[in-house]
């Protein structure tokens, strides 16, 4: 079946430091893959996505690329600032959309 | 424009009470989605309409858990005999029209705030 694991938090960084959340799949066929942000006291927000094999998402800093050799998708921001504390999810959508969420990784961000 | 709305944002009930969730998606989306997310976890997918249709229901925890959106924009969920394990928070999302494969699943999901809801 589909599935998604995402590396276990909570993540503590300094600010500016680099981050990097490590996400991997399985999953039958040519998912898409997405970040999604969960802001404190906020919903769900999609961060970026990538629909096929190589392609880069990116967005406010933060980029992943698609690695299908490597069923990967880390997420990774070059230097991390206070407001991106929150958590962050990594999913895969197939057959009409439906999402496979990983568990989530808290990141939290000190001054 | 308006993002998909939930209400109620809150929800405490009795063990045993039956309770309703309603879900306004963004206007024009075709596609709902109902998920639960438990503390400290990803959400889990419950159920997904596309229009009035409900093409998936497999993701219901069990029999008490029923969902309809009879006209294909407001959908509703509902839990009846509601038990502890009910807790969570209960997340709705919308998208548009599904463009090329439908296996594909390229569409961006839309998600409203949650209702949460305490079952005590």
């Amino acid at each position: 079946g589909n599935s998604v694991t995402q590396m276990e938090g909570p993540v503590t960084l300094s600010e500016e430091a680099f981050l990097t959340i490590n996400c991997t799949y399985t999953a039958t066929g040519y998912p898409s893959l997405f970040w999604y942000v969960q802001y404190p006291g906020e919903g769900l927000q999609l961060l970026l996505k990538a629909t096929k094999a190589d392609d880069k998402g990116s967005n406010k800093g933060f980029e992943a690329t698609y690695r299908k050799e490597t069923t990967s998708f880390h997420l990774e921001k070059g230097s991390v600032q206070v407001s991106d504390s929150a958590v962050y999810f990594c999913a895969l959508s197939r057959y009409g959309n439906t999402l496979v969420f990983g568990a989530g990784t808290i990141l939290r961000v000190k001054s | 424009g308006a993002g998909v709305s939930q209400s109620p944002r809150y929800k405490v009930a009795k063990r045993g009470q039956d309770v309703a969730l309603r879900c306004d998606p963004i206007s024009g989306h075709v596609s709902l989605f109902w998920y639960q997310q438990a503390l400290g976890q990803g959400p889990e997918f419950l159920t997904y309409f596309q229009n009035e249709a409900q093409l998936d229901k497999s993701g219901l925890p069990s029999d008490r858990f029923f969902a309809e959106r009879p006209e294909g924009s407001v959908s509703t969920l509902k839990i009846q005999r509601t038990q502890q394990e009910d807790s969570a928070v209960y997340l709705c999302a919308s998208s548009p029209p599904v463009r090329g494969s439908f296996r594909e699943g390229r569409e961006t999901q839309y998600f409203g705030p949650g209702t949460r809801l305490l079952v005590l």
